[in-house]
């Protein structure tokens, strides 16, 4: 899986957007971009996941650059529950489930009131 | 769809003694679990790889006959945690992927505290 690299910390304003980057420059061609996020004290949950294409979903965005280089996720209207730490995980898709997923140290996200 | 649950949330045991952590999957069958452990302010350590009706892949560095794992049906992993010390307490956390679908589901996690 190629290696993601996320800055370890950010801040938000509640209410703004929160925009979350991760370079992947060594990604392959058929590894998918996947961001899950671990609230304290929980298991990670799963938020969104793509390829090439920009995707969205009830939770949040995803902005894969052209080159597929970097990645970066946005939540449209930061909340305090949106606090926790976020995981960009570059990985083959379409696998059989038997590979586990490999967690770097991820982006802790503050949302500020 | 696709819900894992771990069983119990937390638990505080006295050293020496096992604790058992169960990882069911609700909705999915799961022919390979996999169980994670997370010290504080530290990421998830991938610990084994479980798999139904054969025996679980552990990681290097994690003492197989300490942490064992048993896979007996496709919806239940169980992780259990013999002589425990201070040094096993720690968050736990198991998951699952069905085979249609490409997100990980993630149990709520286990707190260990060995006293």
């Amino acid at each position: 899986d190629a290696k993601t690299t996320q800055p370890p910390s950010m801040d938000c304003a509640e209410g703004r957007a929160a925009n979350l980057p991760c370079n992947h420059s060594t990604i392959s061609g058929n590894e998918y971009v996947y961001w899950y996020r671990q609230i304290r004290s929980q298991g990670p949950q799963y938020i969104i996941h793509g390829l090439k294409n920009n995707e969205t979903n009830e939770m949040a965005s995803l902005i894969i650059t052209e080159d597929r280089k970097s990645s970066t996720l946005i939540l449209p209207h930061a909340t305090l529950r949106d606090t926790a730490v976020y995981y960009c995980i570059v990985r083959v898709g379409g696998d059989t489930g038997r590979r586990a997923l490999t967690f770097g140290s991820g982006t802790r996200l503050q949302v500020q009131p | 769809g696709a819900v894992v649950s771990q069983h119990p949330s937390w638990v505080i045991c006295k050293s020496g003694t096992s604790v058992k952590i169960e990882c069911r999957s609700l909705d999915f069958q799961a022919t390979t679990m996999f169980w994670y452990r997370q010290f504080p302010k530290q990421s998830l350590m991938l610990m084994a790889t479980s798999n139904e009706g054969s025996k679980a892949t552990y990681e290097q560095g994690v003492e197989k006959d300490k942490f064992l794992i048993n896979h007996a049906s496709l919806t239940l992993s169980t992780l259990t945690v013999t002589s425990a010390h201070p040094e096993d307490s720690s968050f736990y956390i198991c998951s699952a992927r069905r085979t249609d679908n490409y997100g990980y589901t993630f149990g709520s996690g286990t707190r260990l505290t060995v006293v």
